[in-house]
């Protein structure tokens, strides 16, 4: 059974523009919510994270937005560039020292 | 932020035989520490949770005898194959949460790509 549901599987973006990634989730006990970078043959790299007592939250060109009620939550990526070329996985876990649960990933291409 | 460290980043290994990873929490204690499969074009799967000091956890449909996994000090886990058949072949992930901070980030380490010739 499949906790998170992330969408689309794929995006291609102009450089510049900005790309979004949603991820929706069934768990309401889930508190913590990261995003992951991961290129290939690499670990995934922790974007952002944000908790549920927060709707939003900024770092650099990276954004989460978070919909307590909707059990949703997405990632902007503004000013995207080539380099940000990856696959992009949202997560959710349980309060403590809990594993994560992924969703399926977003593979991103900035094209020039 | 917090690093966790592994160890091969690669490995080619004949049928038969065992391999054994390396997962270091590098500026923190992990009592917990998880165990991830990744297939080619895939997401992430949870196969096991490794406690320090005592048995690890596996999901459902993970063999504990094929991956042995072993916690004995608040930095080091290691996942040890054993038997390696080619189906094994897949990229391992450890991860392991920085309890210290606010919030309990979860970070991951380099991977290790498995092959079994």
């Amino acid at each position: 059974q499949q906790q998170v549901k992330q969408s689309p599987q794929s995006l291609i973006v102009q450089k510049g523009g900005i790309s979004i990634i949603n991820c929706a989730y069934e768990n309401t006990a889930f508190d913590y919510f990261p995003w992951y970078q991961q290129f290939p043959g690499k670990g995934p790299a922790l974007l952002i994270a944000i908790r549920p007592d927060v709707s939003e939250k900024k770092e650099g060109r990276f954004t989460i937005s978070f919909n307590k009620s909707a059990k949703q939550f997405s990632l902007h990526i503004m000013d995207s560039q080539p380099g940000d070329s990856a696959t992009y996985f949202c997560a959710a876990s349980n309060p403590g020292n809990t594993p994560l649960v992924f969703g399926k990933g977003t593979r991103l291409s900035v094209i020039a | 932020g917090a690093v966790v460290s592994q160890h091969p980043s690669w490995v080619i290994c004949k049928s038969g035989t065992s391999v054994k990873i390396e997962c270091r929490s590098l500026d923190f204690q992990a009592t917990t520490m998880f165990w991830y499969r990744q297939f080619p074009k895939q997401s992430l799967m949870l196969m096991a949770t490794s406690n320090e000091g005592s048995k690890a956890t596996y999901e459902q449909g993970v063999e504990k005898d094929k991956f042995l996994i072993n916690h004995a000090s608040l930095t080091l886990s290691t996942l040890t194959v054993t038997s390696a058949h080619p189906e094994d072949s897949s990229f391992y992930i450890c991860s392991a949460r920085d309890q210290g901070g606010a919030i309990p980030e979860a970070f991951f380490g380099q991977g290790t790509r498995l092959t079994v010739v």
